[in-house]
């Protein structure tokens, strides 16, 4: 049973415009959840991260977006750069303190000149 | 500030060989995870130490098992070596037992023939 979904195995997006990835959740405990980025041959780098009790979070170009009522989140790159091409991973985590995290199957975005 | 590192790199091991992967955390944090990533799969919690002691487990055989020492470092050991073994283990480290942001090294890439 997977808790954690990125249905969009992959997503092309032009150079300068927005890159959306989505993510979906089915565990209510979820209380934390945070996006990485993978490039090959190397481990995840953290992106951003956002509590169960925002909405919304917002880094640089990065922003995440938090919908508890549908069980959903997203991830926003304005503008989308060339470097931004990898491996997207979303991820949460239940309970009040650190755990292991749950990972969805990651979406590899393609940013095209 | 030096990364997660993890030792070796690859390895190619034998079905009904054991196996150990080695990783050393960011200096300062106390908190060691391990996960597991085979082909065409998210990244599967393995195992969570955090000052020496093991704090949670996911759902794997027993035969996966570690430790983590007082400098913090820790070994991943795997019994009797499965063909499904094969996958990249990746470690990662986090600050505290309260940090939720969790900061992977590259991975030791495991071939079981």
């Amino acid at each position: 049973d997977q808790q954690v979904k990125q249905n969009s195995p992959s997503l092309s997006v032009q150079e300068g415009r927005i890159s959306i990835l989505n993510c979906d959740y089915t565990n209510s405990m979820f209380d934390y959840f945070l996006w990485y980025k993978k490039y090959p041959a190397e481990g995840p780098t953290f992106l951003i991260s956002i509590s169960s009790i925002k909405d919304k979070n917002e880094d640089g170009r990065f922003t995440v977006f938090l919908n508890k009522s549908a069980k959903h989140l997203s991830l926003h790159i304005v503008p989308s750069q060339p470097g931004d091409s990898a491996v997207y991973f979303c991820a949460a985590k239940t309970g009040g303190g650190a755990d292991g995290l749950t990972f969805g199957k990651g979406t590899h975005l393609i940013i095209q000149p | 500030e030096a990364g997660v590192t993890q030792s070796p790199t690859h390895l190619i091991k034998t079905r009904g060989q054991q196996v150990t992967l080695r990783c050393s955390p960011i200096s300062g944090h106390t908190s060691v995870y391990w996960y597991q990533q085979a082909l065409g799969l998210g990244l599967q919690f393995l195992l969570w130490y955090d000052e020496g002691e093991e704090r949670n487990r996911g759902n794997f055989p027993p035969r996966f098992s570690g430790r983590q020492f007082p400098n913090y470092s820790s070994e991943l050991n795997v019994n009797a070596l499965e063909l499904e073994d094969s996958a990249l283990y990746l470690c990662a480290s986090s600050l505290t037992q309260i940090s939720y942001e969790q900061y992977f090294g590259p991975g030791t890439r495991l071939t079981v023939t």
